[in-house]
C-alpha cells in the first residue's frame, strides 16, 4: 500500500458525459501528479500540483482539467468525454524535494467511455 | 526535446539474470529511476540514479552512465513473480518525469 488512494476504482459513462476522478496524497506528500495509461501504452504525463499551485503541465487535452484543493487532495476532471478516454488513470504523489524522482502511485482509476 | 528508449519485450527463465537497457537522449537531467508494474496494478519505485555507477537494492540493481546517455536495470535470481513491465523514467531539469513506454519482462519456468 503506497498510501495514495483514489477513488473511484472504476468507471463506466457515455460519450459527452463529464467525471470527476479524486486523489489523496500519502501524508506530507506536496505534490500530486496525474497520468493516463491506455491500452498498451505508457504513462503519459497529464498534470502536476505542488502544495496548491500548477506546477507542470504534460499531455493533458484542453477538455481535461485538474486542480489540487488546501487539504492537497486532488481532482481531475475529464468533460466532453470520447472513446478514446477509455483508460487508466494513476494519480501519484512525492515530497518536498527538487527533484521529485521518486513518486508514489495509487491504485488507478479504470475509465470505460462507452 | 527528451526521450528514452527501451526494449518492448523481455524473456528470461526462473533463476537467470537480465539486463533491461534504457537510452535517453535529453539536454540535462538529474537522473534516471526505475519503476515496476504488474498487470493492472500501480507503478512502483525501484531505484535512482542520480551519479554514474551501480546502485544495489537486494536482487535489483541499477546503472547509468551519462557520457554514454544510458543506464540499465539488472535483476538476478529472477522469480516468476517479477514478471512485470519495468519502465525507466527521467527526471529532467524542468521537474518533469520523462517516461520510457516500458518493457515487459515474462519469466518462464
Amino acid at each position: 500500500d503506497s498510501g495514495v488512494t483514489q477513488t473511484p476504482k472504476h468507471l463506466i459513462t457515455a460519450t459527452g458525459q463529464r467525471v470527476t476522478l479524486r486523489c489523496s496524497p500519502r501524508s506530507g506528500d506536496l505534490s500530486v501528479y496525474w497520468y493516463q495509461q491506455s491500452l498498451d501504452q505508457g504513462l503519459q504525463f497529464l498534470i502536476q500540483y505542488y502544495n496548491g499551485e500548477e506546477r507542470a503541465k504534460g499531455n493533458i487535452l484542453e477538455r481535461f482539467s485538474a486542480q489540487q484543493f488546501p487539504d492537497l487532495h486532488s481532482e481531475l476532471n475529464l468533460s466532453s468525454l470520447e472513446l478514446g478516454d477509455s483508460a487508466l488513470y494513476f494519480c501519484a504523489s512525492s515530497g518536498t524535494g527538487l527533484v521529485q524522482e521518486t513518486q508514489y502511485f495509487g491504485p488507478g482509476t479504470r475509465l470505460l467511455v462507452l | 526535446g527528451q526521450s528514452l528508449e527501451q526494449p518492448s519485450e523481455v524473456t528470461a527463465v526462473e533463476g537467470a539474470i537480465v539486463q533491461i537497457n534504457c537510452t535517453y537522449q535529453t539536454s540535462g537531467f538529474y537522473g534516471l529511476s526505475w519503476y515496476q508494474q504488474h498487470d493492472g496494478g500501480a507503478p512502483t519505485f525501484l531505484s535512482y540514479n542520480a551519479l554514474d555507477g551501480l546502485e544495489e537494492t537486494g536482487r535489483f540493481s541499477s546503472f547509468l552512465s551519462r557520457s554514454d546517455s544510458y543506464g540499465y536495470l539488472l535483476l538476478q535470481e529472477l522469480q516468476m513473480k517479477d514478471s512485470a513491465s519495468y519502465f525507466c523514467a527521467l527526471a529532467g531539469n524542468n521537474r518533469k518525469l520523462i517516461w520510457g513506454l516500458g518493457t515487459s519482462l515474462a519469466v518462464n519456468p
